[in-house]
């Protein structure tokens, strides 16, 4: 069974904090990618990463940077938490060359910023 | 105009039931196809993936119309268990990049 696991599955920060969230997988998949998700917007990419040291920028990176120095593990940093990054923050992996050729999801993080 | 649009519902129906959901993309050159599910406060998982010919899992259907950018779930007899959220996603044929629906909410009552 492939694993995904985050940091935390809760966390509470004040406004203009730096804040990293972790994420593992056991799985030697190439992509990883970072989410949010809020209610009636679904799951937003923030960014992705196709291999060790590289990343590209999804649909809404401001605000946010990623790090990528080891195959199964996928930061994303907040370099000066906002209020409005208040969300669940769900990663994810996949495996491009797979016969599934699917994502597969870490539990969450669901973070608050005051 | 959204990647992948779907109706949120919520659809409330009883057990036993036969419940149909419904997305569209807007990328022709879409690759891949997917029905994940997500309970409340947990992360998704996927429920089927969705194949040309159309596909079957127990009692569950997938359809996948190319030409009309339109894919459908089908579950048949529902259970309690199936009251979740169900969300339609489409991997883009560039970057390996996956595109999310916003989500129906399936209420399965006693």
């Amino acid at each position: 069974d492939v694993k995904v696991t985050q940091s935390s599955r809760y966390l509470v920060k004040r406004t203009g904090e730096k804040v990293f969230l972790e994420c593992v997988q056991d799985m030697d998949h190439e992509n990883m990618f970072w989410y949010r998700q809020d209610p009636g917007l679904g799951l937003r990419l923030i960014y992705f990463s196709y291999d060790v040291k590289m990343k590209e920028k999804g649909d809404i990176p401001e605000g946010y940077s990623v790090s990528r120095e080891k195959k199964e593990r996928f930061s994303l940093i907040l370099e000066s938490a906002s209020t409005n990054q208040t969300s669940m923050y769900l990663c994810a992996s996949s495996s491009p060359g797979s016969s599934t050729d699917t994502q597969y999801f870490g539990p969450g993080t669901r973070l608050t910023v005051l | 105009r959204k990647e992948v649009e779907q109706d949120p519902g919520p659809f409330n129906v009883p057990e036993g039931a036969t419940v149909a959901f419904n997305c569209t993309y807007s990328n022709s050159a879409s690759q891949s196809f997917f029905w994940y599910r997500q309970d409340c406060r947990k992360e998704p998982k996927l429920l089927m993936s969705v194949y040309s010919s159309g596909n079957e899992d127990g009692r569950f259907t997938a359809q996948l119309n190319r030409a009309s950018q339109y894919i459908s779930l089908l579950i048949r007899d529902s259970k309690l268990s199936d009251s979740a959220t169900y969300l339609c996603v489409v991997k883009s044929y560039n970057f390996n990049k996956f595109y999310f629906g916003s989500g129906t909410k399936l209420n399965v009552k006693p």
